[in-house]
C-alpha cells in the first residue's frame, strides 16, 4: 500500500516571505514524486517531479522540492512568494510500476499582501 | 502545448437523472482519466483508460460508467445520479501510467439535487 500525507490543510504566509509546503509519503518501492498546483477555477498543473539523482529539484516559477529517503519525505519550498502563489498544493506518489498515483489531500496557501 | 478540454464547466441534475461528463485531448496521449475531488480527500480516480476502446477501473468506480471512444474522447457517465456524486470532477491525459507528467482539464462542477 502506498499513502501521501500533507499534513497542513492551509497555511497563510506574507508576500515576500518563504514558503515551505510538508509532504510525507509511504511506500517500499522506489517512489516518483511530483508536486502540482491548483489555481482557482483551473485544473491541476505540474511544478516539479522527482525520479533519482540530486534530491533536490528545481520546478516552475522559483519552487524547488528536497527528496528525503530516511524520512519518506517530499517538502516544496520557494525563497519569496508572490501574491500569485496563492493556490491549492498537491503532494503526488507514483510507485515504481509506473501504475498507480496517489494523491495527497492537498494543502491551501493564501498569500498576503 | 498540452491540451485538455472539459464539457460542460458547470452541470445540475436531480437525483436520479441521467448525466454525460465529456473531455477531449489533443496530446496524442494513450492514457485518459476520470478524477473526482472533494474536500479532505484530494483527488480519487474513477476510471481510466489506455486507448480507444480501453477501460480501466480505478479507486472510486460505484455509480459511474466511462467509455472511451477514440483516443481524443474520453466521457464519463452517471445513469442514475445521487447527491454524494455532486463534486468537481476533473479529465487528464498523460503518455504513460504513473511515471508522466498528467495534463488536467478545467473541471466540471457537477451538482445532483
Amino acid at each position: 500500500a502506498q499513502s501521501v500525507t500533507q499534513p497542513d490543510a492551509r497555511v497563510t504566509v506574507s508576500e515576500g516571505a518563504s514558503l515551505q509546503l510538508r509532504c510525507k509519503y509511504s511506500y517500499s518501492g522506489t517512489p516518483y514524486l511530483f508536486w502540482y498546483v491548483q489555481y482557482p477555477r483551473q485544473g491541476l498543473q505540474l511544478l516539479l517531479k522527482y525520479y533519482s539523482g540530486d534530491p533536490v529539484v528545481q520546478g516552475v516559477n522559483g519552487f524547488e522540492a528536497e527528496f528525503s529517503k530516511s524520512n519518506s519525505s517530499f517538502h516544496l519550498r520557494k525563497a519569496s512568494v508572490h501574491w500569485s502563489d496563492s493556490a491549492v498544493y498537491f503532494c503526488v506518489l507514483g510507485n515504481s510500476a509506473g501504475n498507480k498515483l496517489t494523491f495527497g489531500i492537498g494543502t491551501r496557501v493564501l498569500v498576503r499582501p | 502545448e498540452a491540451a485538455v478540454t472539459q464539457s460542460p464547466r458547470n452541470k445540475v441534475t436531480v437525483t436520479g437523472g441521467n448525466v454525460t461528463l465529456s473531455c477531449r485531448q489533443t496530446n496524442s496521449h494513450n492514457y485518459m482519466y476520470w478524477y473526482r475531488q472533494d474536500t479532505g480527500h484530494g483527488l480519487r480516480l474513477i476510471h481510466y483508460s489506455y486507448g480507444a476502446g480501453n477501460l480501466q477501473i480505478g479507486d472510486v468506480p460505484d455509480g459511474y460508467k466511462a467509455t472511451r471512444t477514440t483516443q481524443e474522447d474520453f466521457f464519463l457517465l452517471l445513469e442514475l445520479a445521487s447527491p454524494s456524486q455532486t463534486s468537481l470532477y476533473f479529465c487528464a491525459s498523460s503518455a504513460s501510467r504513473g511515471r508522466d507528467e498528467q495534463y488536467f482539464g478545467p473541471g466540471t462542477r457537477l451538482t445532483v439535487l
